[in-house]
């Protein structure tokens, strides 16, 4: 069973402060890593997709994977209140024959604090 | 990025009555699932649609109850049918392009009566 842990927060930050969001992942065959945000009443928005060790920066986030570890973040410098949802990590692995497997935590629910 | 286009984008329907729902993308996609959220909860994989084939259901989803239909690779239809007020949720279509990045549509929320 192939599992992506997240901490459901709620997780507080100021406005202007590094909100940290963290996701590990048990499956070691993941090949591609995703980050999603949700707002209350919409659907899904990819924001972040990162494939090979280390940081991919783009504007104010950041995602870092540690394959080693088995773990990806995602950092939002410059928190703002509009920032506040729900992060969702995926991971996704392909086992033969083009079969595509994508595992999504539960999410962690971010509040950004004016 | 893909524009995919998913209506209704809400309905109301009465119990025992069934609504089909349909996702079209602007692009050629290699996959596309079908999910559902329920309020104030985790996505739910309902099935893969295939095209041209019956759909790869999940445990707990089963084709008379979830009949879903892809004629082609841009297009597919989820049916709810025979519909009950646990049946009340969001029902995202997605799809998988060839990056391998997977995109949502704007989810059809249904409220069941």
């Amino acid at each position: 069973q192939k599992e992506v842990e997240q901490n459901s927060g709620p997780l507080s930050v100021p406005e202007g402060a590094i909100a940290s969001l963290n996701c590990t992942y048990s499956d070691r065959g993941s090949q591609s890593f995703f980050w999603y945000r949700q707002y209350s009443g919409k659907s899904p928005e990819l924001i972040m997709s990162i494939y090979s060790n280390g940081d991919k920066e783009d504007g104010r986030f950041t995602a870092q994977l540690n394959k080693a570890s088995q773990y990806v973040s995602l950092l939002i410098r410059d928190s703002q209140p509009s920032d506040s949802a729900t992060y969702l990590c995926a991971v996704t692995a392909y086992s033969g024959a083009g079969s595509y497997q994508l595992t999504f935590g539960k999410g962690t629910k971010l509040s950004v604090i004016p | 990025s893909a524009v995919i286009s998913q209506k209704p984008s809400r309905d109301i329907c009465q119990r025992g009555t069934s609504l089909t729902i349909q996702c079209q993308v602007d692009s050629q996609v290699t996959m596309m699932f079908w999910y559902r959220q329920q309020p104030g909860q985790s996505l739910t994989l309902i099935a893969t649609a295939n095209q041209g084939s019956e759909a790869t259901y999940e445990s707990g989803f089963v084709i008379d109850k979830f009949p879903i239909s892809r004629p082609n690779l841009t297009f597919s239809t989820l049916t709810v049918s025979n519909m009950s007020p646990e049946d009340s949720s969001i029902y995202l279509c997605s799809v998988v392009l060839i990056t391998g990045e997977l995109f949502f549509g704007e989810g059809s929320r249904l409220t069941v009566l």
